[in-house]
């Protein structure tokens, strides 16, 4: 079965803190997505990778960075986090880059106090 | 590039009546379309998707959705829901860039 995990469902960090979100897919996928989902607006693409050590922007890539060391795991980074860094921030996959079916993890519920 | 814009942010519905939830895409080159429902405290997965072929696609749970070219939409429809249904819907639209999503539609089933 497909699966898609994210480090942590619930993180709480601090103003300033560096703050680091993993996920991990068992696919062997070539694509893999970091998407942040905010009541109202939707999901909105942080950072893709469609290999390892590529990385493109997305269209939100401000105050976040991103790693992809090895093909299965994909880091998203926030170098400073901030109040409005508040969120749910999800991880997907997928095979093809332009058709396929992207699969998501759980998602993690982030909060800056 | 491509946007999408989804009618209705929310929409309550009795359980066993038909229901439509609206997608409109803007694009200026040929489109991939997807429908992707999230469950309460989950993440999203595929409902249905358009690539080529027949306007009518078939997907999970009964869903269904019709491509109109010359409509630009890609509404999604159930001819009777159950309370299971109640989550919510994201259409999305793949052209150019990477997957482009709607602000979301919350279906609400009342028993």
């Amino acid at each position: 079965d497909v699966k898609v995990t994210q480090s942590s469902r619930y993180l709480v960090k601090r103003t300033g803190e560096k703050v680091f979100l993993e996920c991990v897919q068992d696919m062997d996928h070539e694509n893999m997505f970091w998407y942040r989902q905010d009541p109202g607006l939707g999901l909105r693409l942080i950072y893709f990778s469609y290999d390892v050590k590529m990385k493109e922007k997305g269209d939100i890539p401000e105050g976040y960075s991103v790693s992809r060391e090895k093909k299965e795991r994909f880091s998203l980074i926030l170098e400073s986090a901030s109040t409005n860094q508040t969120s749910m921030y999800l991880c997907a996959s997928s095979w093809d880059y332009r058709t396929d079916t992207q699969y998501f993890g759980p998602g993690t519920r982030l909060t800056v106090l | 590039a491509q946007s999408v814009t989804q009618l209705d942010s929310q929409v309550p519905v009795f359980e066993e009546a038909p229901v439509e939830l609206r997608c409109n895409y803007s694009s200026s080159v040929s489109v991939y379309l997807f429908w992707y429902v999230q469950y309460p405290n989950q993440g999203l997965q595929l409902l249905l998707k358009y690539l080529s072929g027949s306007t009518l696609v078939k997907g999970i749970n009964g869903f269904e959705a019709e491509f109109n070219k010359s409509q630009t939409s890609f509404h999604l429809r159930k001819p009777s829901v159950h309370i299971s249904d109640t989550a919510e819907y994201f259409c999305a639209v793949r052209g150019t860039r990477p997957l482009v999503f709607g602000k979301g539609t919350r279906l609400s089933v009342i028993a």
